[in-house]
Protein backbone atom coordinates (compact mmCIF):
# COMPACT_ATOMS: atom_id res chain seq x y z
CA UNK A 1 0.00 0.00 0.00
CA UNK A 2 1.27 3.67 -0.89
CA UNK A 3 2.16 6.31 1.97
CA UNK A 4 -0.24 8.18 0.67
CA UNK A 5 -3.09 8.00 -1.93
CA UNK A 6 -5.39 10.68 -3.78
CA UNK A 7 -7.61 10.05 -6.63
CA UNK A 8 -5.73 12.23 -9.16
CA UNK A 9 -8.92 13.54 -11.02
CA UNK A 10 -9.40 16.36 -12.24
CA UNK A 11 -12.70 17.30 -10.39
CA UNK A 12 -14.42 19.62 -13.00
CA UNK A 13 -16.46 21.64 -10.58
CA UNK A 14 -18.67 24.72 -11.45
CA UNK A 15 -17.87 28.14 -9.73
CA UNK A 16 -19.79 28.53 -6.68
CA UNK A 17 -20.64 24.62 -6.15
CA UNK A 18 -19.17 22.69 -3.25
CA UNK A 19 -15.99 19.89 -3.97
CA UNK A 20 -14.83 17.69 -1.62
CA UNK A 21 -11.97 14.86 -1.72
CA UNK A 22 -10.09 12.80 0.12
CA UNK A 23 -6.59 11.35 0.75
CA UNK A 24 -5.80 8.00 2.70
CA UNK A 25 -2.04 7.30 4.39
CA UNK A 26 -1.17 4.37 5.65
CA UNK A 27 1.47 4.77 9.04
CA UNK A 28 -0.80 5.18 11.73
CA UNK A 29 1.48 6.49 13.59
CA UNK A 30 1.53 9.85 11.54
CA UNK A 31 0.98 12.60 13.20
CA UNK A 32 1.34 15.49 10.89
CA UNK A 33 -0.79 16.04 7.97
CA UNK A 34 -0.96 19.16 5.20
CA UNK A 35 -2.85 20.44 2.88
CA UNK A 36 -0.71 21.94 -0.18
CA UNK A 37 -1.64 23.89 -2.67
CA UNK A 38 0.28 23.52 -6.22
CA UNK A 39 -0.25 25.74 -9.46
CA UNK A 40 0.70 24.56 -12.75
CA UNK A 41 4.19 24.07 -12.95
CA UNK A 42 4.96 26.43 -9.44
CA UNK A 43 5.83 25.40 -6.09
CA UNK A 44 3.78 23.81 -3.50
CA UNK A 45 2.33 26.01 -1.06
CA UNK A 46 0.73 25.52 1.97
CA UNK A 47 -2.96 25.84 2.16
CA UNK A 48 -3.76 24.56 6.04
CA UNK A 49 -2.26 21.76 8.25
CA UNK A 50 -4.98 19.57 9.49
CA UNK A 51 -5.60 19.21 13.04
CA UNK A 52 -7.09 16.26 15.04
CA UNK A 53 -10.18 18.23 15.28
CA UNK A 54 -10.48 19.74 12.05
CA UNK A 55 -10.11 23.19 11.27
CA UNK A 56 -11.65 25.86 8.81
CA UNK A 57 -10.00 28.67 7.09
CA UNK A 58 -13.01 30.53 5.35
CA UNK A 59 -14.18 28.22 2.19
CA UNK A 60 -11.96 25.49 2.83
CA UNK A 61 -12.61 22.67 5.69
CA UNK A 62 -10.07 19.93 6.43
CA UNK A 63 -10.68 16.82 8.32
CA UNK A 64 -8.67 14.36 10.00
CA UNK A 65 -10.02 10.40 10.56
CA UNK A 66 -7.36 8.82 12.37
CA UNK A 67 -9.79 5.88 12.67
CA UNK A 68 -9.92 5.29 8.77
CA UNK A 69 -6.43 6.64 7.91
CA UNK A 70 -7.46 9.68 6.03
CA UNK A 71 -8.20 13.41 5.42
CA UNK A 72 -10.05 15.36 3.76
CA UNK A 73 -10.19 18.11 2.16
CA UNK A 74 -13.22 20.39 1.48
CA UNK A 75 -14.23 24.00 -1.01
CA UNK A 76 -16.72 25.84 -0.50
CA UNK A 77 -18.23 28.11 -3.30
CA UNK A 78 -15.71 27.19 -5.37
CA UNK A 79 -13.80 30.20 -7.18
CA UNK A 80 -11.96 30.19 -10.40
CA UNK A 81 -8.28 31.03 -8.91
CA UNK A 82 -9.18 27.69 -6.80
CA UNK A 83 -7.93 25.90 -9.80
CA UNK A 84 -5.31 24.09 -8.98
CA UNK A 85 -3.77 20.58 -7.86
CA UNK A 86 -4.03 19.94 -4.02
CA UNK A 87 -1.35 17.83 -2.49
CA UNK A 88 -1.93 15.91 0.57
CA UNK A 89 0.76 15.75 2.86
CA UNK A 90 1.34 13.49 6.38
CA UNK A 91 3.96 12.40 7.72
CA UNK A 92 5.48 8.73 6.17
CA UNK A 93 7.84 6.53 7.88
CA UNK A 94 11.19 7.13 9.17
CA UNK A 95 9.48 11.11 10.36
CA UNK A 96 9.45 12.03 6.62
CA UNK A 97 7.05 13.65 4.79
CA UNK A 98 5.22 11.51 2.01
CA UNK A 99 3.47 13.59 -0.53
CA UNK A 100 -0.07 12.50 -2.45
CA UNK A 101 0.14 12.62 -6.26
CA UNK A 102 -2.60 15.34 -5.92
CA UNK A 103 -6.03 16.24 -7.01
CA UNK A 104 -6.18 18.06 -9.81
CA UNK A 105 -9.34 20.99 -9.31
CA UNK A 106 -11.02 22.69 -12.49
CA UNK A 107 -13.80 25.15 -11.66
CA UNK A 108 -15.92 25.85 -14.85
CA UNK A 109 -17.34 29.61 -15.34
CA UNK B 1 11.30 39.26 2.16
CA UNK B 2 11.38 35.61 3.78
CA UNK B 3 12.28 33.14 0.59
CA UNK B 4 13.58 30.28 -1.08
CA UNK B 5 15.83 30.65 -3.99
CA UNK B 6 16.89 28.07 -6.89
CA UNK B 7 19.56 28.76 -9.28
CA UNK B 8 19.42 28.19 -12.46
CA UNK B 9 15.89 27.69 -12.41
CA UNK B 10 15.67 26.09 -16.20
CA UNK B 11 19.30 24.03 -17.88
CA UNK B 12 19.48 21.85 -20.32
CA UNK B 13 22.70 19.82 -20.07
CA UNK B 14 24.10 16.27 -21.72
CA UNK B 15 24.92 13.13 -19.68
CA UNK B 16 28.02 13.12 -17.88
CA UNK B 17 28.28 17.03 -17.42
CA UNK B 18 28.30 17.75 -13.69
CA UNK B 19 25.92 20.57 -12.64
CA UNK B 20 24.96 21.98 -9.36
CA UNK B 21 21.86 23.89 -8.18
CA UNK B 22 21.85 26.33 -5.90
CA UNK B 23 19.16 26.46 -3.02
CA UNK B 24 19.52 29.40 -0.40
CA UNK B 25 16.81 30.53 2.07
CA UNK B 26 17.18 33.59 4.43
CA UNK B 27 14.68 32.27 6.95
CA UNK B 28 17.74 30.77 9.34
CA UNK B 29 15.70 27.45 8.65
CA UNK B 30 17.55 24.54 10.40
CA UNK B 31 15.83 21.71 8.13
CA UNK B 32 16.10 22.00 4.08
CA UNK B 33 15.21 19.42 1.03
CA UNK B 34 15.33 18.55 -2.22
CA UNK B 35 12.50 17.18 -3.57
CA UNK B 36 11.70 15.83 -7.45
CA UNK B 37 8.60 15.37 -9.15
CA UNK B 38 7.54 13.37 -12.10
CA UNK B 39 4.68 13.00 -14.18
CA UNK B 40 2.44 10.53 -12.25
CA UNK B 41 5.11 9.81 -9.61
CA UNK B 42 4.49 12.73 -7.19
CA UNK B 43 6.78 14.41 -4.95
CA UNK B 44 10.12 12.83 -3.87
CA UNK B 45 12.43 13.25 -1.54
CA UNK B 46 15.87 13.13 -2.45
CA UNK B 47 18.24 14.85 0.41
CA UNK B 48 17.52 16.41 3.92
CA UNK B 49 19.60 18.30 6.27
CA UNK B 50 18.77 18.53 10.14
CA UNK B 51 21.23 21.24 10.18
CA UNK B 52 24.93 22.52 9.19
CA UNK B 53 27.11 19.40 8.61
CA UNK B 54 23.96 16.81 8.89
CA UNK B 55 22.71 15.66 5.62
CA UNK B 56 20.68 12.24 4.97
CA UNK B 57 19.49 9.93 2.13
CA UNK B 58 16.01 10.46 1.50
CA UNK B 59 13.72 8.15 -1.22
CA UNK B 60 15.29 8.66 -3.99
CA UNK B 61 19.37 9.61 -3.48
CA UNK B 62 20.86 7.61 -6.06
CA UNK B 63 23.08 9.92 -8.58
CA UNK B 64 22.52 12.81 -6.16
CA UNK B 65 25.04 14.79 -3.94
CA UNK B 66 24.41 16.88 -1.38
CA UNK B 67 26.36 19.41 0.94
CA UNK B 68 25.33 21.37 4.16
CA UNK B 69 28.46 23.73 4.91
CA UNK B 70 26.47 26.66 5.94
CA UNK B 71 23.09 26.83 7.61
CA UNK B 72 21.34 29.42 4.55
CA UNK B 73 22.99 26.73 1.69
CA UNK B 74 21.79 23.64 0.73
CA UNK B 75 23.37 22.75 -3.18
CA UNK B 76 22.71 19.55 -5.13
CA UNK B 77 25.17 18.05 -6.92
CA UNK B 78 24.70 15.79 -9.62
CA UNK B 79 28.28 14.18 -10.56
CA UNK B 80 27.82 12.34 -13.61
CA UNK B 81 23.51 13.58 -14.67
CA UNK B 82 21.49 10.82 -16.55
CA UNK B 83 18.13 11.47 -18.87
CA UNK B 84 16.33 10.05 -16.18
CA UNK B 85 17.36 12.68 -13.87
CA UNK B 86 15.26 14.44 -16.53
CA UNK B 87 12.89 16.45 -13.56
CA UNK B 88 11.62 19.15 -11.83
CA UNK B 89 13.49 19.89 -9.12
CA UNK B 90 12.54 22.11 -5.48
CA UNK B 91 14.32 22.83 -2.64
CA UNK B 92 12.43 23.19 0.70
CA UNK B 93 13.05 24.62 4.17
CA UNK B 94 11.39 24.54 7.45
CA UNK B 95 12.51 25.87 11.08
CA UNK B 96 13.05 22.76 12.88
CA UNK B 97 11.97 19.48 10.96
CA UNK B 98 9.62 17.92 8.55
CA UNK B 99 6.89 18.15 10.96
CA UNK B 100 6.37 21.66 10.32
CA UNK B 101 5.39 23.43 7.43
CA UNK B 102 7.62 23.15 4.49
CA UNK B 103 8.77 26.42 2.34
CA UNK B 104 9.30 25.69 -1.55
CA UNK B 105 11.37 27.28 -3.59
CA UNK B 106 10.23 27.96 -7.37
CA UNK B 107 11.88 24.55 -8.85
CA UNK B 108 14.72 24.49 -11.03
CA UNK B 109 13.25 22.24 -14.57
CA UNK B 110 16.35 19.76 -15.73
CA UNK B 111 16.99 18.20 -19.07
CA UNK B 112 19.34 15.69 -19.59
CA UNK B 113 20.00 15.04 -22.87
Amino acid sequence: RKEVEQDPGPFNVPEGATVAFNCTYSNSASQSFFWYRQDCRKEPKLLMSVYSSGNEDGRFTAQLNRASQYISLLIRDSKLSDSATYLCVVTGGNNRLAFGKGNQVVVIP
Amino acid sequence: EAQVTQNPRYLITVTGKKLTVTCSQNMNHEYMSWYRQDPGLGLRQIYYSMNVEVTDKGDVPEGYKVSRKEKRNFPLILESPSPNQTSLYFCASSLRDDQETQYFGPGTRLLVL
